[in-house]
């Protein structure tokens, strides 16, 4: 049972280049959502998906587009990627509340770069 | 709209000390949870306790106790005879009323560096 997984855990891009983080939970959850986190910001919601097949805007979703291709995974895409977009982005999931302290869980991150 | 606030930056405390990590929040909902994550240098985030709006009794789990005044809307962290590991970033975060659905929207405060000397 590995929880939620990302991958890739480190890329570097240029400014323009595009790229697709993966996100995978094997906890049936049907909830997923995309955080990056920057230094003094804290965690800043991208794009969630309620349940397959949909997907909302977060608080910061400029530049960024998402498909929840299945049940299991939730990927983001940078089509065009800028030095504002180097951030740590996390990948969380959440299943249905059968007890209140029920709550997110978090993939290990990945630290993207843009030059 | 929600929002959490973590007025301290950073905070520092001797090995065996406890300390107390503020968090302040605004809701108009009635119903929310309060939730404290720490992430540690390896950035992982590690949920460590939550405290519920009607909870009458403020919550505790082992070194970890959540000072919750719903009067004043906050909800300070305190960990109790302080350890090597634990220092980390903490992160305060208040969840919207979701009972019956799997969606939970989290807001998360800016966090705080805690450093525990020896």
């Amino acid at each position: 049972n590995a929880g939620v997984t990302q991958t890739p855990k480190f890329q570097v891009l240029k400014t323009g280049q595009s790229m697709t983080l993966q996100c995978a939970q094997d906890m049936n959850h049907n909830s997923m959502y995309w955080y990056r986190q920057d230094p003094g910001m804290g965690l800043r919601l991208i794009y969630y998906s309620a349940s397959e097949g949909t997907t909302d805007k977060g608080e910061v979703p400029n530049g960024y587009n998402v498909s929840r291709l299945n049940k299991r995974e939730f990927s983001l895409r940078l089509e065009s990627a800028a030095p504002s977009q180097t951030s740590v982005y996390f990948c969380a999931s959440s299943g249905q509340r059968v007890a209140s302290t029920d709550t997110q869980y978090f993939g290990p991150g990945t630290r993207l770069t843009v030059l | 709209a929600q929002k959490i606030t973590q007025t301290q930056p950073g905070m520092f405390v001797q090995e065996k000390e406890a300390v107390t990590l503020d968090c302040t929040y605004d809701t108009s909902d009635p119903s929310y949870g309060l939730f404290w994550y720490k992430q540690p240098s390896s950035g992982e985030m590690i949920f460590l306790i939550y405290q519920g709006s009607y909870d009458q009794q403020n919550a505790t789990e082992g070194r970890y106790s959540l000072n919750f005044q719903k009067a004043r809307k906050s909800a300070n962290l305190v960990i109790s005879a302080s350890q090597l590991g634990d220092s980390a970033m903490y992160f305060c975060a208040m969840r919207e009323s979701t009972w019956g659905t799997g969606f939970q929207k989290l807001v998360f405060g800016t966090g705080t560096r805690l450093l525990v000397s020896p």
